[in-house]
């Protein structure tokens, strides 16, 4: 079984302050997705990062994919209320067969 | 993106019952999906993985009678969860994935077992 650590496992900070939230494994990713996660609802997709360096960029939320394929990064900029909830890393290790592989996921509250 | 439609969202059933959940692609042929089970504050685990046709591939310390899968279409995937008892009760999230690649999420089930 893969292991993906992912931290912090809880945030709150203040409207208008930056974050980043870490998922590591010791293991290279074949792909790795961040999501978002309502209380009570599935999680949306927000990103999928596939090749090694790759940042992508969500209106205030960047991505990062390590150059090693073994780690990611969410960082949110200038943080709102509406940013509030449960973000997780998930990642394939295989050609696409396996189900995701979650991390414990980072609880965040903004406040406002 | 997708969508993935899971039903019902709640249930409440008495111990000792079986529940069926249902998880339907709408707009596109799944032909893996997924099972995954949600404590409170806690992330997804996944229980099985399903191909359509095929017989479910469990994860360990999951019970394949205690938790039927059927894959019986390109577009349905169902969970039912037989003689539940109360430390059954969680929330159940299904993914769907296509020939994109990418795996969307149903809205999940919150199952309580009374």
């Amino acid at each position: 079984t893969q292991l993906l650590e992912q931290s912090p496992q809880f945030l709150s900070i203040q409207e208008g302050e930056n974050l980043t939230v870490y998922c590591n494994s010791s293991s290279v990713f074949s792909s790795l997705q961040w999501y978002r996660q309502e209380p009570g609802e599935g999680p949306v997709l927000l990103v999928t990062v596939v090749t090694g360096g790759e940042v992508k960029k969500l209106k205030r939320l960047t991505f990062q994919f390590g150059d090693a394929r073994k780690d990611s990064s969410l960082h949110i900029t200038a943080a709102q209320p509406g940013d509030t909830g449960l973000y997780l890393c998930a990642g394939e290790w295989g050609g696409g067969a396996d189900g995701l592989t979650f991390g414990k996921g980072t609880h965040l509250i903004i406040q406002p | 993106g997708a969508v993935v439609s899971q039903h019902p969202s709640r249930v409440i059933c008495k111990s000792g019952t079986s529940v069926k959940i249902e998880c339907r692609s709408l707009d596109f042929q799944a032909t893996t999906m997924f099972w995954y089970r949600q404590f409170p504050k806690k992330s997804l685990m996944l229980m099985a993985t399903s191909n359509e046709g095929s017989k479910a591939t469990y994860e360990q310390g999951v019970e394949k009678d205690k938790f039927l899968i059927n894959h019986a279409s390109l577009t349905l995937s169902t969970l039912t969860v037989t003689s539940a008892h109360p430390e059954d009760s969680s929330f159940y999230i299904c993914s769907a994935r296509g020939g994109g690649g990418e795996a969307f999420f149903g809205q999940g089930t919150r199952l309580t077992v009374v």
